[in-house]
Protein backbone atom coordinates (compact mmCIF):
# COMPACT_ATOMS: atom_id res chain seq x y z
CA UNK A 1 0.00 0.00 0.00
CA UNK A 2 0.95 3.68 -0.11
CA UNK A 3 3.11 4.95 2.00
CA UNK A 4 3.49 8.68 3.81
CA UNK A 5 3.78 11.69 1.48
CA UNK A 6 4.40 15.02 1.91
CA UNK A 7 4.20 17.73 0.12
CA UNK A 8 5.00 19.90 -1.63
CA UNK A 9 9.31 17.98 -1.69
CA UNK A 10 10.75 21.40 -1.54
CA UNK A 11 9.43 25.04 -0.38
CA UNK A 12 11.47 28.22 -0.83
CA UNK A 13 10.34 31.06 1.00
CA UNK A 14 11.79 34.78 2.10
CA UNK A 15 11.78 35.39 5.56
CA UNK A 16 8.78 36.60 7.23
CA UNK A 17 6.08 34.80 4.75
CA UNK A 18 3.84 32.32 6.11
CA UNK A 19 4.16 28.43 4.86
CA UNK A 20 2.03 25.10 5.19
CA UNK A 21 3.37 21.86 4.95
CA UNK A 22 0.73 18.61 4.41
CA UNK A 23 1.17 14.98 5.38
CA UNK A 24 -0.72 12.24 4.03
CA UNK A 25 -0.27 9.22 6.81
CA UNK A 26 -0.69 5.67 5.90
CA UNK A 27 -4.12 4.88 5.91
CA UNK A 28 -5.37 3.00 8.87
CA UNK A 29 -2.78 4.76 11.27
CA UNK A 30 -4.24 6.51 13.72
CA UNK A 31 -0.97 8.34 15.28
CA UNK A 32 0.89 10.61 13.45
CA UNK A 33 4.40 12.77 14.21
CA UNK A 34 6.26 15.83 12.92
CA UNK A 35 9.98 15.91 12.95
CA UNK A 36 12.59 19.01 12.14
CA UNK A 37 15.76 17.29 10.66
CA UNK A 38 18.55 20.05 10.12
CA UNK A 39 21.81 19.33 8.21
CA UNK A 40 23.89 16.77 9.75
CA UNK A 41 21.46 16.41 12.67
CA UNK A 42 18.70 13.92 13.57
CA UNK A 43 15.58 14.20 13.51
CA UNK A 44 13.94 16.24 16.40
CA UNK A 45 10.66 15.67 17.94
CA UNK A 46 7.78 18.65 17.10
CA UNK A 47 4.24 17.33 17.93
CA UNK A 48 2.35 13.87 17.90
CA UNK A 49 -1.19 14.01 17.42
CA UNK A 50 -3.34 10.93 18.40
CA UNK A 51 -6.38 10.70 16.24
CA UNK A 52 -7.61 14.88 16.00
CA UNK A 53 -5.68 16.47 18.99
CA UNK A 54 -2.54 16.80 19.46
CA UNK A 55 -1.16 14.50 22.19
CA UNK A 56 2.24 16.27 22.49
CA UNK A 57 3.33 19.75 20.78
CA UNK A 58 5.88 20.04 23.50
CA UNK A 59 8.77 20.07 20.39
CA UNK A 60 7.32 22.79 18.58
CA UNK A 61 10.22 25.99 18.98
CA UNK A 62 7.51 28.65 19.61
CA UNK A 63 4.20 30.35 18.97
CA UNK A 64 4.92 30.47 15.14
CA UNK A 65 4.53 27.01 14.72
CA UNK A 66 1.24 25.38 14.25
CA UNK A 67 -0.14 22.30 13.30
CA UNK A 68 -3.42 20.69 12.62
CA UNK A 69 -5.00 17.12 12.09
CA UNK A 70 -8.96 18.27 11.67
CA UNK A 71 -10.37 14.63 10.25
CA UNK A 72 -7.88 12.33 11.92
CA UNK A 73 -5.78 11.93 8.58
CA UNK A 74 -4.30 14.35 6.75
CA UNK A 75 -2.01 17.00 8.77
CA UNK A 76 -0.39 20.39 8.23
CA UNK A 77 2.27 22.07 9.88
CA UNK A 78 1.79 25.79 9.91
CA UNK A 79 4.97 28.08 10.18
CA UNK A 80 4.01 32.22 9.96
CA UNK A 81 6.67 34.72 10.20
CA UNK A 82 9.01 32.25 8.80
CA UNK A 83 12.98 32.84 9.54
CA UNK A 84 16.09 31.74 8.10
CA UNK A 85 16.51 29.39 11.22
CA UNK A 86 13.23 27.45 10.18
CA UNK A 87 15.15 26.27 6.89
CA UNK A 88 15.39 22.12 7.06
CA UNK A 89 13.55 19.19 6.14
CA UNK A 90 10.04 18.65 8.07
CA UNK A 91 9.41 14.62 8.33
CA UNK A 92 6.02 13.45 9.00
CA UNK A 93 5.59 10.07 10.31
CA UNK A 94 2.94 7.55 10.96
CA UNK A 95 1.97 4.34 13.22
CA UNK A 96 -0.57 2.78 14.31
CA UNK A 97 -1.06 4.09 17.33
CA UNK A 98 -0.30 1.13 19.03
CA UNK A 99 2.19 1.33 22.35
CA UNK A 100 5.40 1.30 20.93
CA UNK A 101 4.54 1.00 17.23
CA UNK A 102 7.04 1.67 14.93
CA UNK A 103 6.79 4.62 13.23
CA UNK A 104 6.97 5.29 9.78
CA UNK A 105 8.59 8.01 7.77
CA UNK A 106 7.43 9.77 4.70
CA UNK A 107 10.24 11.59 2.37
CA UNK A 108 10.15 15.14 3.71
CA UNK A 109 9.73 18.71 2.72
CA UNK A 110 12.61 20.80 2.27
CA UNK A 111 11.79 24.24 3.79
CA UNK A 112 14.73 27.47 2.48
CA UNK A 113 14.04 30.57 3.78
CA UNK A 114 15.85 33.27 1.98
CA UNK B 1 14.30 12.77 29.09
CA UNK B 2 15.86 10.21 27.23
CA UNK B 3 19.15 10.56 24.86
CA UNK B 4 20.93 8.71 22.47
CA UNK B 5 24.90 8.81 21.90
CA UNK B 6 26.02 7.53 18.31
CA UNK B 7 30.23 8.26 18.91
CA UNK B 8 31.12 7.46 15.23
CA UNK B 9 29.78 9.96 12.64
CA UNK B 10 31.64 8.88 9.95
CA UNK B 11 32.70 4.97 9.14
CA UNK B 12 34.26 3.98 6.40
CA UNK B 13 34.42 -0.40 5.69
CA UNK B 14 35.48 -2.37 2.58
CA UNK B 15 32.74 -4.23 0.80
CA UNK B 16 32.02 -7.54 2.36
CA UNK B 17 33.72 -6.44 5.75
CA UNK B 18 31.85 -6.95 8.77
CA UNK B 19 29.65 -3.62 10.64
CA UNK B 20 29.30 -2.52 13.64
CA UNK B 21 27.75 1.07 14.76
CA UNK B 22 27.72 1.78 18.03
CA UNK B 23 24.77 3.32 19.86
CA UNK B 24 24.25 4.10 23.61
CA UNK B 25 21.38 5.42 25.08
CA UNK B 26 20.11 6.85 28.30
CA UNK B 27 16.45 6.39 29.78
CA UNK B 28 15.56 5.79 33.24
CA UNK B 29 14.20 2.12 32.33
CA UNK B 30 13.91 -0.29 29.46
CA UNK B 31 13.34 2.15 26.17
CA UNK B 32 11.63 1.04 22.72
CA UNK B 33 14.61 0.88 20.36
CA UNK B 34 14.85 1.19 16.78
CA UNK B 35 17.20 1.97 14.01
CA UNK B 36 16.13 3.59 10.94
CA UNK B 37 18.63 4.08 7.84
CA UNK B 38 18.47 7.35 5.42
CA UNK B 39 19.57 7.14 2.20
CA UNK B 40 20.53 10.72 0.11
CA UNK B 41 16.91 12.51 -0.94
CA UNK B 42 15.16 9.33 0.90
CA UNK B 43 12.53 9.06 3.69
CA UNK B 44 13.72 7.47 7.04
CA UNK B 45 13.49 3.60 6.94
CA UNK B 46 12.89 1.13 9.57
CA UNK B 47 15.99 -0.96 9.83
CA UNK B 48 14.56 -3.40 13.14
CA UNK B 49 13.28 -2.36 16.62
CA UNK B 50 13.46 -3.25 20.22
CA UNK B 51 10.57 -3.27 22.45
CA UNK B 52 11.33 -6.61 24.83
CA UNK B 53 12.06 -10.27 25.10
CA UNK B 54 14.78 -11.54 23.26
CA UNK B 55 17.74 -9.44 23.34
CA UNK B 56 19.14 -9.90 19.90
CA UNK B 57 16.66 -8.45 17.21
CA UNK B 58 17.26 -9.32 13.26
CA UNK B 59 16.06 -6.71 10.70
CA UNK B 60 15.47 -6.41 7.31
CA UNK B 61 18.61 -5.98 4.45
CA UNK B 62 20.38 -9.20 6.81
CA UNK B 63 21.37 -6.01 9.65
CA UNK B 64 21.05 -7.23 13.34
CA UNK B 65 20.74 -5.40 16.57
CA UNK B 66 21.75 -6.56 20.27
CA UNK B 67 19.96 -4.79 23.43
CA UNK B 68 22.61 -4.84 26.73
CA UNK B 69 21.00 -3.30 29.40
CA UNK B 70 24.24 -3.46 31.34
CA UNK B 71 26.23 -1.37 29.05
CA UNK B 72 23.01 1.10 27.91
CA UNK B 73 23.55 -0.02 24.17
CA UNK B 74 21.87 -0.99 21.29
CA UNK B 75 24.62 -1.90 18.81
CA UNK B 76 24.05 -2.65 14.69
CA UNK B 77 25.70 -5.55 13.17
CA UNK B 78 26.06 -6.78 9.67
CA UNK B 79 28.07 -9.44 8.62
CA UNK B 80 29.23 -8.70 5.32
CA UNK B 81 28.50 -5.14 4.22
CA UNK B 82 27.66 -4.23 0.54
CA UNK B 83 27.90 -1.36 -1.62
CA UNK B 84 24.50 -0.61 -1.44
CA UNK B 85 24.50 -0.07 2.47
CA UNK B 86 25.85 2.96 2.27
CA UNK B 87 24.07 5.59 3.78
CA UNK B 88 23.44 7.30 6.97
CA UNK B 89 22.15 5.43 9.94
CA UNK B 90 20.30 6.48 13.24
CA UNK B 91 19.54 5.02 16.89
CA UNK B 92 16.59 6.49 18.12
CA UNK B 93 15.09 5.67 21.78
CA UNK B 94 11.08 5.90 22.75
CA UNK B 95 9.97 6.00 26.21
CA UNK B 96 7.10 3.51 26.84
CA UNK B 97 3.94 4.08 28.60
CA UNK B 98 3.44 7.47 28.01
CA UNK B 99 4.67 9.86 25.46
CA UNK B 100 3.25 8.26 22.25
CA UNK B 101 6.35 6.97 20.98
CA UNK B 102 7.48 9.76 20.64
CA UNK B 103 11.41 9.11 19.29
CA UNK B 104 14.80 10.67 20.43
CA UNK B 105 17.41 10.52 17.95
CA UNK B 106 21.26 9.83 17.59
CA UNK B 107 23.48 12.56 15.60
CA UNK B 108 23.57 9.23 12.67
CA UNK B 109 26.33 7.85 11.72
CA UNK B 110 27.41 8.11 7.76
CA UNK B 111 28.81 5.23 6.32
CA UNK B 112 30.89 4.98 3.12
CA UNK B 113 31.46 1.38 1.83
CA UNK B 114 34.70 1.00 -0.11
CA UNK B 115 34.80 -1.29 -3.18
Amino acid sequence: GAGVSQTPSNKVTEKGKYVELRCDPISGHTALYWYRQSLGQGPEFLIYFQGTGAADDSGLPNDRFFAVRPEGSVSTLKIQRTERGDSAVYLCASSPGLAGGAQYFGPGTRLTVL
Amino acid sequence: AQSVTQPDIHITVSEGASLELRCNYSYGATPYLFWYVQSPGQGLQLLLKYFSGDTLVQGIKGFEAEFKRSQSSFNLRKPSVHWSDAAEYFCAVGAPGGGGNKLTFGTGTQLKVEL
